[in-house]
């Protein structure tokens, strides 16, 4: 089945930093791809998508490329501030079910960032 | 404001008593999924909706769990004689005809 693998944290990062938090993904057929953030206590946000090879998703400053040839969705973010401080998922979601289909959202396990002054 | 709400924010319960939590999905959309999120984990797929019909359960949802959503709008995730198992934050998401899908802020149950 579909699966998504992301570099383990916690992170830690000086204010301006620059940050790349990985993953790849496993998937059957052509997944479009995503990055939710989640602030303590909070649901999660959608971050950033992108829904085709070589497209580049990109909000607040982050940024992140489908690259289909290594099965991977890399957030970068080039000046990373305290307000930064969460944690990050990456997701995929293709079409699938046998009701007609649905969007299954699968999730990696998330990445802790902690941004210091 | 127009998103996602869930209700309550927080539960604690004891073992065995049952529990029912509340999702209001943004008006018009007719999906509607429910996740749990354990503590350093991703959010796990339980179930699906599409208006009020319920399409798709995880083999996550056991017979404990029941998820209705009666007149294609809010929904409800009720857990009977719940075990200590059951904590942690249930999510539920909506979403229109497209691949984004859109959180609910969670209910977190304590089971104690």
């Amino acid at each position: 089945g579909d699966s998504v693998t992301q570099m383990e944290g916690p992170v830690t990062l000086s204010e301006e930093a620059f940050l790349t938090i990985n993953c790849t993904y496993t998937a059957t057929g052509y997944p479009s791809l995503f990055w939710y953030v989640q602030y303590p206590g909070e649901g999660l946000q959608l971050l950033l998508k992108a829904t085709k090879a070589d497209d580049k998703g990109s909000n607040k400053g982050f940024e992140a490329t489908y690259r289909k040839e290594t099965t991977s969705f890399h957030l970068e973010k080039g000046s990373v501030q305290v307000s930064d401080s969460a944690v990050y998922f990456c997701a995929l979601s293709a079409l699938t079910g046998n009701s007609g289909g649905y969007q299954k959202v699968t999730f990696g396990t998330g990445t802790k960032l902690q941004v210091i002054p | 404001d127009t998103g996602v709400s869930q209700d309550p924010r927080h539960k604690i319960t004891k073992r065995g008593q049952n529990v029912t939590f509340r999702c209001d999905p943004i008006s018009e959309h007719n999906r509607l999924y429910w996740y749990r999120q354990t503590l350093g984990q991703g959010p796990e797929f339980l179930t699906y909706f599409q208006n009020e019909a319920q399409l798709e359960k995880s083999r996550l949802l056991s017979d404990r769990f029941s998820a209705e959503r009666p007149k294609g709008s809010f929904s409800t995730l009720e857990i009977q004689r719940t075990e200590q198992g059951d904590s942690a934050m249930y999510l539920c998401a909506s979403s229109p005809r497209s691949d984004e899908q859109f959180f609910g802020p969670g209910t977190r149950l304590t089971v104690l």
